[in-house]
């Protein structure tokens, strides 16, 4: 069974950049043909897509948001990572890794980053 | 503003069916598969069916997924006061090269 957990600073303040890790366990990060992605969700909003990674390297990023994010992968590690700089209190959000093919099957419990001075 | 359209909200009685739809364009559901996604209060997402119609291990085929064109239906039948949740579709939009999500549909088992 694949577990993802997110971990990282709840707080983060404005024009600073946030950083959150995804570590997985019950299998490889570099079996199958999977992505490993982050996906976050305001209070109240739906679900946005922030981006992706293979485990060689290949990023894709959601256009609204490319200036901004950086994700990384360890692989000797079986994690991944997030980078978001320039944050606002836009970025407030519970902010979700999760394995994705064509679908994302397995999710992380979420972790709420609070943008705030 | 989400790149697919889903109901804000649906509701129906116990026991009977509701349909959620998911309305997109050539670049995303026209030409990709659909995902759904089952969100309970205050917990992570869950898949519900992926590639249009298909059910992942231990989903009950009260659920169901159908794909037309540019549009994609979730079905629930023998509505569960558990089923209580809101519901997301989602997939690859080629335009974007990015992942897409409906702003959800919040269900009411009344």
């Amino acid at each position: 069974q694949v577990q993802l957990q997110e971990s990282g600073p709840g707080l983060v303040k404005p024009s600073q950049t946030l950083s959150l890790t995804c570590t997985v366990s019950g299998d490889s990060i570099t079996s199958g043909s999977y992505y490993w992605s982050w996906i976050r969700q305001p209070a109240g909003k739906g679900l946005e897509w922030i981006g992706r990674i293979y485990p060689s390297g290949s990023t894709n990023y959601n256009p609204s948001l490319k200036s901004r994010v950086t994700i990384s992968v360890d692989t000797s590690k079986d994690l991944f990572s997030l980078k978001l700089s320039s944050v606002t209190a836009a970025d407030t959000a519970v902010y979700y890794c999760a394995r994705e093919l064509r679908y994302f099957d397995y999710w992380g419990q979420g972790t709420l980053v609070t943008v705030s001075s | 503003q989400s790149v697919l359209t889903q109901p804000p909200s649906v509701s129906a009685a116990p026991g009977q069916k509701v349909s959620i739809s998911c309305s997109g364009s050539s670049s995303n559901i026209g030409g990709n598969f659909v995902s759904w996604y089952q969100q309970l209060p205050g917990t992570a997402p869950k898949l519900l069916i992926y590639d249009s119609n298909k059910r992942p291990s231990g989903i009950p085929d009260r659920f169901s997924g159908s794909k037309s064109g540019t549009s994609a239906t979730l079905g629930i039948t023998g509505l569960q006061t558990g089923d209580e949740a809101d519901y997301y579709c989602g997939t690859w939009d080629s335009s974007l090269s990015a992942r897409v999500f409906g702003g959800g549909t919040k269900l009411t088992v009344l």
